[in-house]
């Protein structure tokens, strides 16, 4: 089964609108870690935002947000006022685990690929 | 610039040959991982390092690949006897992950894209 789920393959987004990338995840841990990333064209992976299984509070960095809703096992990344900038693949990934433990591998979804209409 | 070194940029090579790259990880990162992606897909994992130790192997590690951190500081993938499958992006990454640091992300570096003719 797959652990981390992006069902869009691909977004337009209008400029200076807010987007919605979904991703679900699948794990038996209770101690785990979301991660999303972004992918411009150049390859690079950029970190974007971290939350952790036990945050209480959604996590925030700048314009980027994240709805984490533990029951439905989702953490969705919303990228608000979207620039020209942010068009790149988007990935969500995963990190099981506590303590030492949690220094292990990302599992990673497929990637959504976002684009921004001027 | 102190973030993850990964060289060479891009390899060509004939199938059946050898090639080898580097990574140099944020110099105060105890942690270097090594993951490959295809086109079209995130990347998936293959080995990591704690210091000089090799912790983990993917089953994608097959006994061609072979990994080395020597001293704890740069590492390098070695694939031998190329295949055409071979050809992907591999991306190093590197964390710190110590007692009273939280969860610390997961930085990438350029990756050494692999071409095999």
């Amino acid at each position: 089964a797959q652990k981390i789920t992006q069902t869009q393959p691909g977004m337009f987004v209008q400029e200076k609108e807010a987007v919605t990338l979904d991703c679900t995840y699948d794990t038996s841990d209770q101690s785990y870690g979301l991660f999303w990333y972004k992918q411009p064209s150049s390859g690079e992976m950029i970190f974007l935002i971290y939350q952790g299984s036990y945050d209480e509070q959604n996590a925030t960095e700048g314009r980027y947000s994240l709805n984490f809703q533990k029951a439905r096992k989702s953490a969705n990344l919303v990228i608000s006022a979207s620039q020209l900038g942010d068009s790149a693949m988007y990935f969500c990934a995963m990190r099981e685990g506590r303590g030492k433990a949690a220094g292990n591998k990302l599992t990673f979804g497929g990637g959504t690929r976002v684009l921004v209409k001027p | 610039d102190t973030g993850v070194s990964q060289d060479p940029r891009h390899k060509i090579t004939k199938r059946g040959q050898n090639v080898t790259f580097r990574c140099d990880p944020i110099s105060e990162h105890n942690r270097l991982y090594w993951y490959r992606q295809t086109l079209g897909q995130g990347p998936e994992f293959l080995t990591y390092f704690q210091n000089e130790a090799q912790l983990e192997k993917s089953r994608l590690l097959s006994d061609r690949f072979s990994a080395e951190r020597p001293k704890g500081s740069f590492s390098t993938l070695e694939i031998q006897r190329t295949e055409q499958g071979d050809s992907a992006m591999y991306l190093c990454a590197s964390s710190l992950v110590a007692a009273g640091y939280g969860n610390q992300p997961q930085h990438f570096g350029d990756g050494t894209r692999l071409s095999i003719l």
